[in-house]
């Protein structure tokens, strides 16, 4: 098993542009979720999916949306990137949304809005 | 809203020092409790976890947690660091309730030969 993948690993955009962070997983995990990481303030959760065809916002939700058009993908879209998107985001994934689940987590992409 | 707080932002110590990581959380119902390990440019591995039974987890490379309810803590602890425990380290909390983790800011381990 792969385990959770995310491309691309590094991304620089301007101001204004899109882009989609793709997350995927081979284990068959009902629950997705994203996180974006900055210093100082650990994880936060930006959107979550508990299965095919169901995503929730999480805590920090604005400026990014996702769907779930399979159970091994979840991407990210930023529609209009902006300065305070830049950040480290990870993708994670468990069987079930259950709380003893141990979540998974992807490698990280970084990215840069300048 | 749940919250969880890491009062040590950045710790240095020597190898063979002893180590306890602060983590505090908020909620107070059912909790399951996590600790995560973040080796430089590497993405987060589950160290250790509790769910029921036994305050006192056992986690990988040496690492423990204990669980004191009262005190709404799970303190991370290791007897004896090595110059390879450099990394952060993130506390997190996922009531029943919820179907996310909750982290905390992280705590930076620095441990010097």
């Amino acid at each position: 098993n792969a385990g959770v993948t995310q491309t691309p690993k590094f991304q620089v955009l301007k101001t204004g542009q899109s882009m989609t962070l793709q997350c995927a997983q081979d284990m068959n995990h009902e629950y997705m979720s994203w996180y974006r990481q900055d210093p100082g303030m650990g994880l936060r959760l930006i959107h979550y999916s508990v299965g095919a065809g169901i995503t929730d916002q999480g805590e920090v939700p604005n400026g990014y949306n996702v769907s779930r058009s399979t159970t091994e993908d979840f991407p990210l879209r930023l529609l209009s990137a902006a300065p305070s998107q830049t950040s480290v985001y990870f993708c994670a994934s468990s069987k079930t949304m259950i709380g003893t689940d141990t979540q998974y987590f992807g490698p990280g992409t970084r990215l840069t809005v300048l | 809203a749940q919250s969880v707080s890491q009062h040590n932002h950045h710790v240095i110590l020597s190898e063979a020092a002893s180590l306890e990581l602060g983590c505090n959380y908020s909620y107070g119902g059912t909790v399951n409790l996590f600790w995560y390990v973040q080796y430089p440019g590497q993405h987060l591995q589950l160290l250790l976890k509790y769910f029921s039974g036994d305050p006192l987890v056992k986690g990988i490379k040496g690492f423990e947690a204990e669980f004191i309810k009262s005190k709404f803590s799970f303190n991370l602890r290791k007897p004896s660091v090595q110059w390879s425990d450099t990394a952060e380290y993130f506390c997190a909390v996922r009531d029943t309730g919820r179907r996310a983790l909750t982290f905390g800011s992280g705590t930076r381990l620095q441990v010097q030969p």
